[in-house]
């Protein structure tokens, strides 16, 4: 299975901490996007990275690829209650998507 | 402008009855995904239609599911017979796409369905 898989699985941090959560997969991909997740519906598009780049930015998220370890990295800083959720890598073979188990955050104020 | 929809946000049923989950995905969106996601569990793929191609519906669980697009907009998920382990949360999610080699765009998901099976 190319199911990405996400470490830790729970992860509990005070606010204004920072949140590394990892995915691992497992075959080539094209690219590889984290979602977030509240109280189990719908999921929100957080960042998008592909698979020639290394590195990514976007507002306090910071997302890394290896894709010679076939691995990423999402990093939330200077974390808030707000960012409470599940985070949930995806990889995708151009057709399909496959989601890993999700790390389930949380952000104690 | 309007996000991707999906009717009913809950549903409750009776072991042995058919449902049917609806999603409206994003105008203009070519690629629609079914997902199902179990309490506490990640989303686990069940089919995709993309453009006027036949859908991947590689990821059905069973004979007993199954799913249309009309007009490639709408689409309905029919759930025949249910089992109470068919109950889970069921995500659509839309997407662009290009025709030929699909390139990959963020997906953009539904609130999702609640089923329940009693």
């Amino acid at each position: 299975s190319q199911q990405g898989e996400e470490d830790p699985q729970a992860l509990s941090i005070q606010e204004g901490e920072n949140a590394t959560m990892n995915c691992s997969y497992k075959t080539s991909i094209n690219n590889l996007q984290w979602y977030r997740q509240n109280s189990g519906r719908g999921l929100v598009h957080l960042i998008l990275i592909r698979s020639n780049e290394r590195e990514k930015h976007s507002g306090r998220l910071r997302v890394t690829l290896d894709t010679s370890k076939k691995s990423s990295s999402l990093l939330i800083t200077a974390s808030r209650a707000a960012d409470t959720a599940s985070y949930f890598c995806a990889t995708d073979d151009f057709n399909k998507f496959y989601f890993g188990s999700g790390t389930k955050l949380n952000v104690k104020p | 402008g309007a996000g991707v929809s999906q009717s009913p946000s809950n549903k409750v049923t009776e072991k042995g009855k058919d449902v049917e989950l609806r999603c409206d995905p994003i105008s203009g969106h070519t690629a629609l995904y079914w997902y199902r996601q179990s309490l506490g569990q990640g989303l686990e793929f069940l089919i995709y239609f993309q453009g006027n191609s036949a859908p991947d519906k590689s990821g059905l669980p069973s004979d007993r599911f199954s799913a249309e697009r009309t007009g490639g907009s709408v689409s309905t998920l029919t759930i025949q017979r249910t089992q109470q382990e068919d109950s889970a949360v069921y995500l659509c999610a839309s997407s662009v796409s290009l025709g030929g080699r699909t390139i990959s765009y963020e997906q953009y998901f539904g609130p999702g369905t609640r089923l329940t099976v009693t």
